[in-house]
């Protein structure tokens, strides 16, 4: 049974820090890998998706990287700023048929100005 | 392009009670999606529509949940009668091509008292 864990839980940086968001899920046999972000009474939107194939995908300032063989992503943000304050999520798809995502829990990430 | 578009927005029923949920896809969005979040945990997956079929329905919970696609585009979501640990938020997505490029309604959240 796949699970994802993402940690830590919650994390606060001053403005302008790089940082990085850590996802683990413990069968490697997954077909991608999604970042999603959540502000407070939205909806999720999807920041970047990896392929089983990739290594990386990089989106502006957001970079998420991929190792499907020891079960980790992490997404990086470059010169944060107090606008990417939000809840960011990683989720992965079993197979190219599979219906479902599996999400993890969810980092609740906030930049102080 | 209007987003996928979920109500209520908000829901306080008693035990016991029926409610329905409903949700627009984004027009021509063959493939419509159900998760909830219930308090603590993951977002996790209920059921999948491809048009007016269900493709999945293995996350529904029980026979209490009932969800239906008539004519392949709106989505109801129906909670017969609904017990306390049914609150939450449930999320509507749809995609054009099922697994990738999903947009996330804004949620309805369910609290039952």
């Amino acid at each position: 049974k796949q699970e994802v864990t993402q940690i830590p839980a919650a994390l606060s940086v001053p403005e302008g820090e790089n940082l990085v968001l850590n996802c683990s899920f413990t069968d490697s046999a997954i077909y991608n890998l999604q970042w999603f972000r959540q502000d407070p009474g939205k909806g999720l939107t999807s920041l970047l998706l990896i392929q089983s194939s990739q290594r990386e995908q990089t989106s502006g300032r957001l970079n998420a990287s991929l190792d499907k063989s020891s079960g980790r992503s992490t997404l990086y943000i470059a010169a944060s700023q107090p606008g990417d304050s939000a809840t960011y999520l990683c989720a992965v798809r079993r197979g190219s048929s599979a219906s479902k995502i599996i999400f993890g829990s969810g980092t609740r990430l906030s930049i102080r100005p | 392009e209007a987003g996928v578009t979920q109500f209520p927005s908000h829901s306080v029923i008693e035990k016991g009670q029926t409610v329905t949920l409903r949700c627009d896809p984004i027009s021509g969005h063959d493939n419509l999606y159900w998760y909830r979040r219930v308090m603590g945990k993951e977002i996790k997956f209920l059921l999948h529509f491809v048009k007016e079929s269900k493709q999945d329905e293995s996350g529904m919970p029980n026979n209490r949940f009932l969800a239906e696609r008539t004519g392949g585009t709106y989505s109801t979501l129906k909670v017969q009668p609904a017990e306390l640990e049914d609150s939450g938020v449930y999320f509507c997505a749809s995609s054009q091509v099922m697994g990738v490029g999903y947009t996330f309604g804004s949620g309805t959240r369910l609290t039952v008292v």
